[in-house]
């Protein structure tokens, strides 16, 4: 069966320490793959998006990486703050035209 | 408008009313995403629908639940005889045929009493 896997557990860092998230796949062969992050309260907000022949996207202080033979993603937040603090989802879909589905989300705390 | 609009924002029911909820997406966007949360949880994907494909129904947990979409313009999200189970919060969200990144709205909050 299909699945999107990323860390149920709380990942507690020290501020400005770098964050890294991960985000496992099986039986997909993802066109592209999102991340999304989500405040207590609110609907989710899209940050990244890269595609299967990318290996690497960056913006501002994250990055993200996909390795499409080891079906994983990772998400890293460089010289975290504790504005960073929130729940970070990927996604993934096999095309453009296909539904986008969610991973469960990591829940992220950054201490001052 | 800017964003993705959700009415209302809070709902109320009693046990075994029907309750309708309203998504209006971003305009031009051909794609819409129903989706339920409960709290602390993941979403749960509920329906999609994509341009004037048929709707994506896989999610809908029972046959209380239902939705429309009038062309690629609002859609309505309707779940009848609710039960305290159906309480959470349900996001919509739209993206543009080609992207695919989704816009949320600010979701409605449902409790059933």
């Amino acid at each position: 069966s299909q699945k999107i896997e990323q860390n149920s557990e709380a990942l507690n860092i020290q501020e400005g320490k770098t964050a890294t998230l991960t985000c496992n796949y099986t039986n997909y062969s993802p066109a592209y793959l999102q991340w999304y992050r989500q405040d207590p309260g609110r609907g989710p907000v899209f940050l990244l998006l890269i595609r299967e022949n990318e290996k690497e996207k960056r913006k501002e202080r994250l990055k993200v990486t996909f390795d499409t033979t080891l079906k994983q993603s990772l998400f890293h937040i460089t010289a975290s703050q504790p504005a960073d603090s929130a729940t970070y989802l990927c996604a993934l879909a096999n095309t453009g035209f296909q539904k986008l589905v969610f991973g469960t989300g990591t829940r992220l705390l950054v201490s001052p | 408008g800017a964003g993705v609009s959700q009415s209302p924002s809070n709902k109320v029911t009693e046990k075994g009313k029907d309750v309708e909820l309203r998504c209006d997406p971003i305009s031009g966007h051909t794609a819409l995403y129903w989706y339920r949360q409960r709290l602390g949880q993941g979403l749960e994907f509920l329906i999609y629908f994509q341009g004037n494909s048929a709707p994506d129904k896989s999610g809908l947990p029972s046959d209380r639940f239902s939705a429309e979409r009038t062309g690629e313009s609002v859609s309505t999200l309707t779940i009848q005889r609710t039960q305290q189970e159906d309480s959470a919060v349900y996001l919509c969200a739209s993206s543009s045929w080609d992207l695919n990144e989704q816009f949320f709205g600010p979701g409605t909050r449902l409790t059933v009493l």
